[in-house]
This record gives C-alpha cells, sequence and structure tokens, in this order.
C-alpha cells in the first residue's frame, strides 16, 4: 500500500537547471498539493489541484508550475532553479479539499540549489 | 506574519511523563485544528484533530484541548514513549478555506 510517492528523494541542481518533482497517489484521491518546508517555518503550499486537469496557487508559488494530466500523478517543476528554492519539498493528496478532511503525505524531496 | 505559531521550537520530555505542545493562532476565522507528527526523512502523518464545536478530543494518549477565546490549543501525550519522539505540526483551518496553515513545528524527545 504506497499511499503518495515523491520522485526523486534527494536531488542537487546548479542555478538556472530545470527540473521535475513527480508526486503518485494510489488512493484514488481528487485533491494534491505540493508544499515546501524550510528551518523555522511551517509546510507552506505553493500549488495544489481539485482534480484532474486543474490547478491553482498557493501561498508561494512564484518561480513553480504543476500539472496535473491523470489523477494519480501531480508533478512540480522548477523551471530556473534559484539558491532560495533549497528546501524540502512534500506532496500531499486528500479524497476531498473540503473541510476538516486530514491530508496524507509523501516522504518529500529534499532539494538542493548551488 | 505566521497565523500559526508554536513558540517552543524543541521540548525534552522524560519516559512515562506528560508531554504538552502549545500552538497559538492569531486569525479568529480558524475553527478546525489538526496536529501532524513527523519522523525524521518521513511525511507528516495525521495524528488528531478538533472542531471549534469542542474544547477537548481525546484518542488513547493523544489529548488534544482547545481555548477560543485565547487562540490557543495543546496536545497532551500520556505517557510519553520514546516511539513519540518527533516534530509534531500544529495546522488550522476555516470553513469556507480550502487548506491548512502550518505551524513551524515543535520538536520531541522523549528521554529514556
Amino acid at each position: 500500500n504506497a499511499g503518495v510517492t515523491q520522485t526523486p528523494k534527494f536531488r542537487v541542481l546548479k542555478t538556472g537547471q530545470s527540473m521535475t518533482l513527480l508526486c503518485a497517489q494510489d488512493m484514488n484521491h481528487e485533491y494534491m498539493y505540493w508544499y515546501r518546508q524550510d528551518p523555522g517555518m511551517g509546510l507552506r503550499l505553493i500549488h495544489y489541484s481539485v482534480g484532474e486537469g486543474t490547478t491553482a496557487k498557493g501561498e508561494v508559488p512564484d518561480g513553480y508550475n504543476v500539472s496535473r494530466l491523470k489523477k494519480q500523478n501531480f508533478l512540480l517543476g522548477l523551471e530556473s532553479a534559484a539558491p532560495s528554492q533549497t528546501s524540502v519539498y512534500f506532496c500531499a493528496s486528500s479524497y476531498e479539499g473540503r473541510y476538516g478532511q486530514p491530508q496524507h503525505f509523501g516522504d518529500g524531496t529534499r532539494l538542493s540549489i548551488l | 506574519d505566521q497565523q500559526v505559531k508554536q513558540n517552543s521550537p524543541s521540548l525534552s520530555v522524560q519516559e512515562g511523563r506528560i508531554s504538552i505542545l502549545n500552538c497559538d493562532y492569531t486569525n479568529s476565522m480558524f475553527d478546525y485544528f489538526l496536529w501532524y507528527k513527523k519522523y525524521p526523512a518521513e511525511g507528516p502523518t495525521f495524528l488528531i484533530s478538533i472542531s471549534s464545536i469542542k474544547d477537548k478530543n481525546e484518542d488513547g494518549r493523544f489529548t488534544v484541548f482547545l481555548n477560543k477565546s485565547a487562540k490557543h490549543l495543546s496536545l497532551h501525550i500520556v505517557p510519553s514513549q520514546p516511539g513519540d519522539s518527533a516534530v509534531y505540526f500544529c495546522a488550522a483551518q476555516h470553513q469556507g478555506g480550502q487548506n491548512f496553515v502550518f505551524g513551524p513545528g515543535t520538536r520531541l524527545s522523549v528521554l529514556p
């Protein structure tokens, strides 16, 4: 029972490089989310999706793009990586986005931008 | 400005004693709160929640208390066990709000 799977687990990039983080869930959840976690700060929402083919901006969307072409996958892209994007990235999903519904998280991707 | 605050970055407790983790919020519209637990190299996992219509919710060794007038909630773990050593995040949501706002977390160490 995989739940939410994130790939890769670790990545080092140089400034200006691009990459895509993949999130896959096998729980048939409608809602998916991308967060970043930085020291001393809580999880901050980057982008989210309320269903296949939809995306919306969260609290800190600048410098990131997302796509939800298939219900089970949610991709986070960095077009031109910057050192400020060094962080741990978490993907999450929930059956619905309604009030009070807990989210299921992946194990994170640790990304370093040099 | 953080809307959800966890002012203690870390807490150490002896095994068998009570652990109390605190969370304060500034947005009076928040009316649903969750606690997540996170082990190193893993994602957060849901622990317990409370709605503003209650002031207490209990699940085994875990109890969450909510004081709406003070905009404060706390998580009590009794008795604390070494396996409880983790980072605990408080998260808040309001009706009509789609997403949660997370606090910065408190690292709990339960010493044998």
